[in-house]
């Protein structure tokens, strides 16, 4: 099983450019997380799936970033336009009800 | 869910057990304890959970007070692959957790295994 697939796995894009990340979650995997991670802390939620239907997305700064996940499988993460401070990792996982969470390892942004 | 607190970091030798603390005093009485950790450059992976009992897999073990206020997470022989941030958190329901699985993840202890 490949796990969870994102991609690309680092981004240098210049300040006030768009820029998208890609997931592919695990097969049959029915909730989808978006989280960011900053340098030296924890993960942090962004938004959470539930097949195509975004269920928790109260995290999202929805001025700039915005997600989809058509027909309930791989999902996208949007930045329009970035800011200096969106650097970080953006991690994405899969989970259903009897396995639990998978992460994958993540896309590092930076923005110069 | 209720707020865990853990050392920033923590050294262990090779071959030694590693016994990583965490606080959660607040914690209710159907939430349960998770461990994850991240290696350098990858994603968190779950370790073990438990609510009261002890547990143990073949990752590691989890000892729970029995007023549940604090555990313990033990790597009984750490290796150098080892080297990683460990989370504790705590939430509500099991390692499904159905429509709420939300994981609120703090900054962890930076475990680092020395040869």
């Amino acid at each position: 099983e490949a796990g969870v697939v994102q991609s690309p796995r680092y981004k240098i894009i210049e300040k006030k450019q768009p820029v998208a990340f890609w997931c592919n979650p695990i097969s049959g995997h029915n909730t989808l997380y978006w989280y960011r991670q900053n340098l030296g802390q924890g993960p942090e939620l962004l938004i959470r799936y539930e097949n195509e239907e975004a269920v928790d997305d109260s995290q999202l700064p929805k001025d700039r970033f915005s997600a989809e996940r058509l027909k309930g499988v791989d999902s996208t993460l949007k930045i329009q336009p970035a800011e200096l401070g969106d650097s970080a990792v953006y991690l994405c996982a899969s989970s259903d009800d009897s396995s639990g969470y998978t992460f994958g390892s993540g896309t590092r942004l930076t923005v110069v | 869910d209720a707020k865990t607190t853990q050392p920033p970091s923590m050294d262990c030798a090779e071959g030694r057990a590693a016994n990583l603390p965490c606080n959660h005093s607040t914690i209710s009485g159907n939430e349960y304890v998770y461990w994850y950790r991240q290696i350098h450059s990858q994603g968190p992976q779950y370790i073990i959970h438990g609510l009261k009992n002890n547990e143990t897999n073949e990752m590691a073990s989890l000892i729970i007070t029995e007023d549940r206020k604090s555990s313990t997470l033990i790597l009984p022989h750490a290796t150098l692959r080892d080297t990683a941030v460990y989370y504790c958190i705590v939430r509500a329901g099991g390692r499904s957790g159905g429509s709420n699985y939300k994981l609120t993840f703090g900054k962890g202890t930076l475990l680092t295994v020395n040869p």
